[in-house]
């Protein structure tokens, strides 16, 4: 399978904790990046690989990946992570990228 | 820091095309695999098209090869996308990324997007 699934929306109240998951055949064979979009912005990238930030992104967010489930968790979740997020990999022929089908995130 | 800025989106009717640029400054073009990926109004994002480093690979989202072609000019620092008979899906912003990679613990490779541009709308309608 060339998909990647995701919950389409989850909510954490303020200062608390929030997973977001992504689940594919393909993540069996590559980890996935994870992508923030607020609206009317392009995404950015959050997480990468086994467990990466990029500079300038905030250690609240982490990452996990259990066989065909890739996680992002908001570890003390803020009013400026409420977006939409994007899980991304490899397909399974290699060649090609899929998206996940977003998670909205709504912080209370 | 890494910029990336796309133009050439726009109005344009069914069966028309259209060309998309993405200027790339402040890193070296040449040496980076790119991508392009659309999202439609209201929509999820979707990959569409990569091409290698050097242009000597192109690979392309089901939903568009044959219609659209991924190109580069190294010498100009710029990435291309050539969108030809435009359906009323294709409607979308447009976002051109820089693609990289590493290799985990098994020599593995992993991939990621790790700048983008700020995107140009393409609207397809009659």
């Amino acid at each position: 399978s060339s998909e990647l699934t995701q919950d389409p929306a989850v909510s954490v109240a303020l200062g608390q904790t929030v997973r977001i998951t992504c689940q594919g055949d393909s993540l069996r064979r590559y980890y996935a990046s994870w992508y923030q979009q607020k609206p009317g912005q392009a995404p950015v990238l959050v997480i990468y690989g086994k467990n990466n930030r990029p500079s300038g992104i905030p250690d609240r967010f982490s990452g996990s990946s259990s066989g065909n489930t890739a996680s992002l968790t908001i570890t003390g979740a803020q009013a400026e992570d409420e977006a939409d997020y994007y899980c991304n990999s490899r397909d399974s022929s290699g060649n090609h990228y899929v998206f996940g089908t977003g998670t909205k995130v709504t912080v209370l | 820091q890494v910029q990336l800025v796309e133009s050439g989106g726009g109005v344009v009717q069914p069966g028309w095309s259209l060309r998309l640029s993405c200027a790339a400054s402040t890193f070296t073009f040449s040496s980076y695999a790119m991508q392009w990926v659309r999202q439609a109004p209201g929509k999820g994002l979707e990959w569409m098209a990569a091409i290698s480093y050097d242009g000597s690979n192109e690979y392309y989202a089901d939903s568009v090869k044959g219609r659209f072609t991924i190109s580069r000019d190294n010498f100009k620092n710029t990435l291309y996308l050539q969108m030809n008979s435009l359906r009323a899906e294709d409607t979308a912003v447009y976002y051109c990324a820089r693609e990289l990679y590493y290799y985990d613990s098994s020599g593995h490779p992993h991939y990621y997007f790790d700048y983008w541009g700020q995107g140009t709308l393409v609207t397809v309608s009659s």
